[in-house]
């Protein structure tokens, strides 16, 4: 069965140094997401990206944090000055062309962030 | 704005006995709905989904869930528990056209021996 594969499984990070977090979706989806998990919490919204660009993003996602599909297979998280609060599991998610919102998405087993 | 409410942070069974999680939703046009299972150190597995067909959806592992719009609900059922359905549960909305989805703050399901 096809994944969502993320890459590494566990970062720890220095406070204010750039992190980037890597996702491979499946092939043939065309709509892929970040969402994040602060321990203990619940599943974020982050971004969702299509046609290779954002498409909507939540109040979490600032100035700090970007997106990209830079080579059609991979699809990254970069935040560029980590703070201690951004310390959680990311999860990259995918979903294939279908109407609207209706078709689930296949998760990545995620990354967990330590930000020290 | 749509947003998920889901009743119990914490629910525990005895192996066997009947499983209800309950998830409530807002939405301002007709949703789409998903249950989501999140077990120990992994990612979320789509359990089973709502998309305007059949209002009692089944799903994998012997869950199922009924949409009642009356009620706004969507909550997740299992008749008898088993001790590998432990794990958290998410509720999840999404809109028609809409680019993301909406979690639940989920619930732990506990089974007993």
């Amino acid at each position: 069965e096809p994944e969502v594969t993320q890459t590494p499984s566990h970062q720890v990070t220095q406070m204010g140094q750039e992190v980037i977090l890597r996702c491979v979706p499946i092939s043939n989806h065309l709509y892929f997401y970040w969402y994040r998990q602060i321990l203990g919490q619940k599943v974020e919204f982050l971004v969702s990206f299509y046609n290779n660009e954002i498409s909507e993003k939540s109040e979490i996602f600032d100035d700090q944090f970007s997106v990209e599909r830079p080579d059609g297979s991979n699809f990254t998280l970069k935040i560029r000055s980590t703070k201690l609060e951004d310390s959680a599991m990311y999860f990259c998610a995918s979903r294939a062309p279908g109407t609207g919102g209706a078709y689930g998405y296949t998760f990545g087993s995620g990354t967990r962030l330590t930000v020290v | 704005a749509q947003s998920v409410t889901q009743l119990g942070s914490h629910v525990s069974v005895s192996e066997g006995a009947l499983v209800l999680l309950r998830c409530n939703y807002s939405s301002s046009v007709p949703p789409y709905l998903f249950w989501y299972v999140q077990y120990p150190n992994q990612g979320l597995q789509l359990l089973l989904k709502y998309t305007s067909a059949a209002t009692l959806v089944k799903g994998i592992n012997g869950f199922e869930a009924e949409f009642k719009k009356s009620e706004t609900s969507f909550h997740l059922t299992k008749p008898s528990a088993h001790m590998s359905d432990a794990a958290e549960y998410f509720c999840a909305v999404s809109e028609s056209g809409g680019f993301k989805t909406i979690f639940g703050a989920g619930t732990r399901l506990f089974v007993k021996a």
